[in-house]
């Protein structure tokens, strides 16, 4: 069966401070890894996809990198703006349902 | 979240009532799912869609009932609706090229 562990469940950044959020996983065979950030009230928005061990992708303060257990959302300089839930998805090889399983989700708050 | 819409937004049900909740998408995606929401939870897959006229249960599939009359509206219904049904319900539609679930706005149902 299909894991994803988030962690930390939530965390709280100063304006510019760096940090990480870990998504963990156990898939039988990754087709692909997606993070997604999701405002209060609303749904989840896509971010990236990444493929195999050693990918990064980045997008303004974002950068998503993999390996063969886990990918890291690397946020740098956050702003307020920032501020989400972001959550990790992975894709396993499923004959041709493309499910997602995702895990609980980071509740960001990054404070002015 | 352009291109899926859910209607309705909000819904209060009591114990017992039936409802029909819609999503639509412009974008003429083969693949729907539906997921809801729990605090704890993350998302989980409730039913799903690969084409007009199939649809498949998913992870949590008791107590709901789904179809796909048109290739474009994905319907998920509550035949009789129960308090554990109290939750956010999400529908995605999957751009199979790109290979990313995009997500409507949500529908908050309370069951009293």
């Amino acid at each position: 069966e299909d894991q994803v562990t988030q962690s930390p469940e939530a965390l709280r950044l100063q304006e510019g401070e760096s940090s990480s959020l870990n998504c963990s996983y156990t898939v039988s065979g990754l087709r692909g890894l997606f993070w997604y950030r999701q405002d209060p009230g609303k749904g989840p928005e896509f971010l990236f996809t990444l493929y195999s061990a050693g990918e990064e992708k980045e997008k303004e303060r974002l950068k998503a990198t993999l390996t063969k257990k886990e990918s890291f959302l690397h946020i740098t300089a956050p702003k307020p703006e920032d501020s989400a839930t972001y959550l990790c998805a992975v894709q396993a090889p499923n004959f041709g349902n493309e499910k997602l399983t995702f895990g609980t989700g980071t509740r960001l708050t990054i404070i002015p | 979240n352009a291109g899926v819409t859910q209607t309705p937004k909000f819904r209060v049900l009591k114990t017992g009532q039936s409802m029909t909740l819609l999503c639509a998408q412009d974008m003429n995606h083969e693949y729907m799912y539906w997921y809801r929401q729990d605090p704890g939870m993350g998302l989980r897959l409730i039913h799903y869609s690969v084409g007009e006229g199939t649809t498949a249960k998913g992870e949590v599939p008791d107590g709901y009932n789904v179809s796909r009359l048109k290739k474009q509206n994905f319907l998920l219904g509550l035949e009789s609706a129960a308090p554990s049904q109290t939750s956010v319900y999400f529908c995605a539609s999957y751009n199979r090229g790109r290979g990313i679930q995009y997500f409507g706005a949500g529908t908050r149902l309370s069951v009293l």
